[in-house]
């Protein structure tokens, strides 16, 4: 079964930083293009992030460029998030998921159970 | 930037109804959109990628169509466990993706 669990959520203040993780099992984690995507409490859906399979291309949305990196351990079957200088709007919900093996299919399944990330003083 | 519109922002309709949902985008953007349906509470779930091909395991009374700018999802006969709010998503150009801002379906 292909599964991917989040973590590394929580409360943080305004400028600060955190680093989300997900956990890939159930496939072959090095194939597949990966992606962060977020939904603020009682809002819609926001990519955030994706990356290749071997790490040498990343892309972001363009609130978080230059604040948030994506990357990834394939012998660790790992995905990750570092988030800095973090802010109110960043709040939400984070969930990993898996694109496909191109980047032009780029649509995500499965998606993780989410961590939540909360940014308040 | 390609923005994605769906319409109706919310619906109520009765079991058994014929449902559509609409998706615009402010350019065209060929075949690349898929479909989302997320339950209160829950993750995700992809209904249908590539405009019209239904993901594995996706019931068969939900369908899409279209191509370009317009694009709709269908639910032939809706069922109580329908009830969900649904997402399009663009991906034409990757690697910039972008969601519409959902659909909340609901039971008369």
């Amino acid at each position: 079964e292909v599964q991917l669990v989040e973590s590394g959520g929580g409360l943080v203040q305004p400028g600060g930083s955190l680093r989300l993780s997900c956990a890939a099992s159930g496939f072959t984690f090095s194939s597949y293009w990966m992606s962060w995507v977020r939904q603020a409490p009682g809002k819609g859906l926001e990519w955030v992030a994706n990356i290749k399979q071997d790490g040498s291309e990343k892309y972001y949305v363009d609130s978080v460029k230059g604040r948030f990196t994506i990357s990834r351990d394939n012998a660790k079957n790992s995905l990750y998030l570092q988030m800095n200088s973090l802010r109110a709007e960043d709040t939400a919900v984070y969930y990993c998921a898996r694109s496909t093996k191109w980047l032009v299919m780029n649509w995500f399944d499965p998606w993780g159970q989410g961590t939540l990330v909360t940014v308040s003083s | 930037d390609i923005q994605m519109t769906q319409s109706p922002s919310s619906l109520s309709a009765s079991v058994g109804d014929r449902v559509t949902i609409t998706c615009r985008a402010s350019q065209g953007i060929s075949n690349y959109l898929a479909w989302y349906q997320q339950k209160p509470g829950k993750v995700p779930k992809l209904l249908i990628y590539a405009a019209s091909t239904l993901q594995s395991g996706v019931p068969s009374r939900f369908s899409g169509s279209g191509s370009g700018t317009d694009f709709t999802l269908t639910i032939s006969s809706l069922q109580p466990e329908d009830v969900a709010t649904y997402y399009c998503q663009k991906y034409n150009s990757a690697p910039s993706i972008t969601f519409g801002q959902g659909t909340r379906l609901e039971i008369k």
